[in-house]
């Protein structure tokens, strides 16, 4: 299957700093990617969907000033988690469909862990 | 809120056994897929069955789907202790494409 990269697969940062997450499809164009946040022994739950070249969608009750989304090209999708506080320590996942995906197939990065202190 | 509810929510067998897990939805489905995750991992797709089909075979995997009782089952055969993971249930709906909902999971031990 079409292999998707996640960047950092851990960071530990300070409460009130800015943190990038990079999601990445590897083998193909991924024309849609999403975002999921994972608490521990949770579900996945979508935070939103970003198209390339385009403005994300987010779900209700996802703050997008909070979590900035930019696809900027059909290989690259980026999650800045801006003045970031303890609660939003969590497990963050992307996943990618597009030409090599099969019909409604999405590939999900390994995830990213990250933890505010 | 979830669209997928499983149960059940953890489930502890002996290599050789089959595991049998459940997921029930609330909406019209294009498709249902079922996930695997291990620990602190990224997700796994094992497979996706839908809405007009109503059972589906991969290797050991075998996974039904009655969308009159909104409800699909994954059934692991002769399991082995390295199918210890969770496993999600996750729906494409008819009103939105390419998005997913997921289940909460099945926590799955297999011990030797």
């Amino acid at each position: 299957g079409a292999v998707v990269s996640q960047h950092p697969s851990r960071v530990i940062c300070k409460s009130g700093t800015s943190v990038k997450i990079e999601c990445r499809s590897l083998d193909f164009q991924a024309t849609t990617m999403f975002w999921y946040r994972q608490f521990p022994k949770k579900s996945l739950m979508l935070m939103a969907t970003s198209n390339e070249g385009s403005k994300a969608t987010y779900e209700q009750g996802v703050e997008k000033d909070k979590f900035l989304i930019n696809h900027a090209s059909l290989t690259l999708s980026t999650l800045t988690v801006t003045s970031a506080h303890p609660e939003d320590s969590s497990f963050y996942i992307c996943s990618a469909s597009g030409s090599l995906a099969g019909a409604n197939e999405q590939f999900f990065g390994p995830g990213t862990r990250l933890t505010v202190l | 809120s979830q669209q997928g509810e499983e149960d059940p929510q953890a489930l502890s067998i002996q290599e050789g056994e089959n595991a049998t897990m459940n997921c029930s939805y609330k909406t019209s489905i294009n498709n249902l897929q079922w996930y695997r995750q291990n620990s602190g991992r990224g997700l796994v797709h094992l497979i996706l069955i839908r809405s007009n089909e109503r059972e589906k075979h991969s290797g050991r995997l075998r996974v039904t789907l009655d969308t009159s009782k909104k409800s699909s089952s994954l059934l692991i055969t002769a399991s082995r202790a390295a199918d210890t993971a969770s496993y999600f249930c996750a729906t494409e709906g008819t009103d939105s494409w390419g998005k997913l909902q997921f289940g909460a999971g099945t926590q799955v031990v297999v011990t030797p």
